[in-house]
């Protein structure tokens, strides 16, 4: 079964410092993952995908994450976290070998980043 | 603005109602999504459409919940009888898949109806 592991509820991090958000995934092929921040009240955003090619995916507002086939993760980085980067995160994984689903993201419960002053 | 638009953003109802939700995807997206979204969970997939065909159903989607794309456009999403369990938010979320097709494309999700059952 398809499913997305986010291990941490919720990341501390100084305004300036570099962050992690971790996410674990488990298909049986080769997977998409995705990336989506969502602000309150408001829906999700998307931030970057790893469909193929190179292991590190670059994305929106200075995101970053770096697809590990062995490890089976995809974290999502920053070198230097904003007070304004204070959200909800969400990765998702689609496995486009799985009963021929064209839809199907499936979701991390979500890591809630706080960016302190 | 050119993004996912959902009409309402909030409804309240009482238990046993019918509420219908209304999602207008960004134009030229021939894929649909709906997903609902519980207090402290990631999105969970409902259904899925490509132009007006109802491609995919998730378990979640009980017998008293419907949606409707009917001209390939925008979308709907009725719930019948509604229960407390049925308060969530309500997303939907439109993709274009290319001429490629295939499911690498990005999913753009509008902000969201968030429904509270009485």
């Amino acid at each position: 079964a398809q499913s997305v592991a986010q291990p941490e509820d919720q990341v501390n991090v100084a305004e300036g410092n570099p962050l992690t958000v971790k996410c674990t995934y488990s298909v049986s092929g080769n997977p998409y993952l995705f990336w989506y921040v969502q602000y309150p009240n408001r829906g999700l955003q998307f931030l970057l995908k790893y469909i193929t090619g190179d292991n590190l995916v670059k994305g929106s507002y200075g995101f970053e994450a770096e697809f590990n086939k062995s490890q089976t993760s995809f974290h999502l980085k920053k070198p230097s976290a904003l007070v304004s980067d204070s959200a909800l995160y969400f990765c998702a994984v689609r496995d486009p070998n799985y009963g021929g689903s064209q839809g199907n993201l499936i979701f991390g419960k979500g890591t809630k980043l706080s960016v302190k002053p | 603005d050119t993004g996912v638009s959902q009409n309402p953003r909030h409804k309240i109802t009482k238990r046993g109602q019918n509420v219908t939700f209304r999602c207008d995807p960004i134009s030229e997206h021939n894929r649909l999504y709906w997903y609902r979204q519980t207090l402290g969970q990631g999105p969970e997939f409902l259904t899925y459409f490509q132009n007006e065909a109802q491609l995919e159903k998730s378990r979640l989607l009980s017998d008293r919940f419907s949606a409707e794309r009917p001209k390939g456009s925008f979308s709907t999403l009725e719930i019948q009888r509604t229960e407390q369990g049925d308060s969530a938010m309500y997303l939907c979320a439109s993709s274009d898949p290319g001429l490629a097709g295939g499911s690498a494309d990005t999913q753009y999700f509008g902000p969201g109806t968030r429904l509270t059952v009485l």
